[in-house]
C-alpha cells in the first residue's frame, strides 16, 4: 500500500520569504513523487516530479523539491514566495508497480503581501 | 497542444438518476485515470484505463463504472446517484506504457457534479 502525509493543513508566509510545504510518503517499491497545485474551481496543475537521480528536483514557477530517501520525505520549497502562490498544494506518490496516484490531504498556502 | 478536456464542466442531478462524464486525453496519451475530490475525503482514485483495459480500480461501489474507447477517450458513469456523490471529478491522462515507467499526469479542469 502507498500513502502520503502532509502534516500541515495550512502554511502562512510573507511575500518574499521562503516557502516550504512538507510531505512524507510510504510505498513498498521505488517511489515516484509529484507535487500539484490547485487554484479555486480548477483542476490540478503539475509542478514537478521525482523519478530517480538528483535528489533536488526543479519545477515550474520557481518551485523545487528535495527527495530524502532515509526520511521518506519530499518537501516542496520556493526561495521567495509570491502572493500569487496562494493556493492548495498536493503531494502524491505512485509505486512503480502500480497505476494510481495516492494524494496527501493537501496544504493551503497563504502568502500575505 | 490541447490539454485534457472534460465535459461537462458543471452538472446538477437528482438522487437516483445516473450520470455520464467524459474525458478526452492529450493526443498520444493512452492512459486515463479518474479521481473524485471531496472536502471530506480529499482526492481518491476511482480507476485507470490503458488501451481500453481497466488496469486498476479504487474502493468505490459498483455504481461507479468506466470505460475507454479505441481513441483513448474515456467515460465514467455513476448510477443511482446519492447526495454523497457530489464532488469534483478529475480526469488525468498520461503516457504510461504497458511496461511501466514514470510519466507525468496531466489533469483536466474537472466536472463539478452536484446531486440534489
Amino acid at each position: 500500500a502507498q500513502s502520503v502525509a502532509q502534516p500541515e493543513d495550512q502554511v502562512n508566509v510573507a511575500e518574499g520569504n521562503p516557502l516550504t510545504v512538507k510531505c512524507t510518503y510510504s510505498v513498498s517499491g521505488n517511489p515516484y513523487l509529484f507535487w500539484y497545485v490547485q487554484y479555486p474551481n480548477r483542476g490540478l496543475q503539475f509542478l514537478l516530479k521525482y523519478i530517480t537521480g538528483d535528489n533536488l528536483v526543479k519545477g515550474s514557477y520557481g518551485f523545487e523539491a528535495e527527495f530524502n530517501k532515509s526520511q521518506t520525505s519530499f518537501h516542496l520549497k520556493k526561495p521567495s514566495a509570491l502572493v500569487s502562490d496562494s493556493a492548495l498544494y498536493f503531494c502524491a506518490v505512485r509505486d512503480n508497480n502500480d497505476y494510481k496516484l495516492s494524494f496527501g490531504a493537501g496544504t493551503t498556502v497563504t502568502v500575505r503581501a | 497542444k490541447a490539454g485534457v478536456t472534460q465535459t461537462p464542466r458543471y452538472l446538477i442531478k437528482t438522487r437516483g438518476q445516473q450520470v455520464t462524464l467524459s474525458c478526452s486525453p492529450i493526443s498520444g496519451h493512452r492512459s486515463v485515470s479518474w479521481y473524485q475530490q471531496t472536502p471530506g475525503q480529499g482526492l481518491q482514485f476511482l480507476f485507470e484505463y490503458f488501451s481500453e483495459t481497466q488496469r486498476n480500480k479504487g474502493n468505490f461501489p459498483g455504481r461507479f463504472s468506466g470505460r475507454q474507447f479505441s481513441n483513448s477517450r474515456s467515460e465514467m458513469n455513476v448510477s443511482t446517484l446519492e447526495l454523497g456523490d457530489s464532488a469534483l471529478y478529475l480526469c488525468a491522462s498520461s503516457l504510461q506504457q504497458v511496461g511501466g515507467g514514470n510519466y507525468g499526469y496531466t489533469f483536466g479542469s474537472g466536472t463539478r457534479l452536484t446531486v440534489v
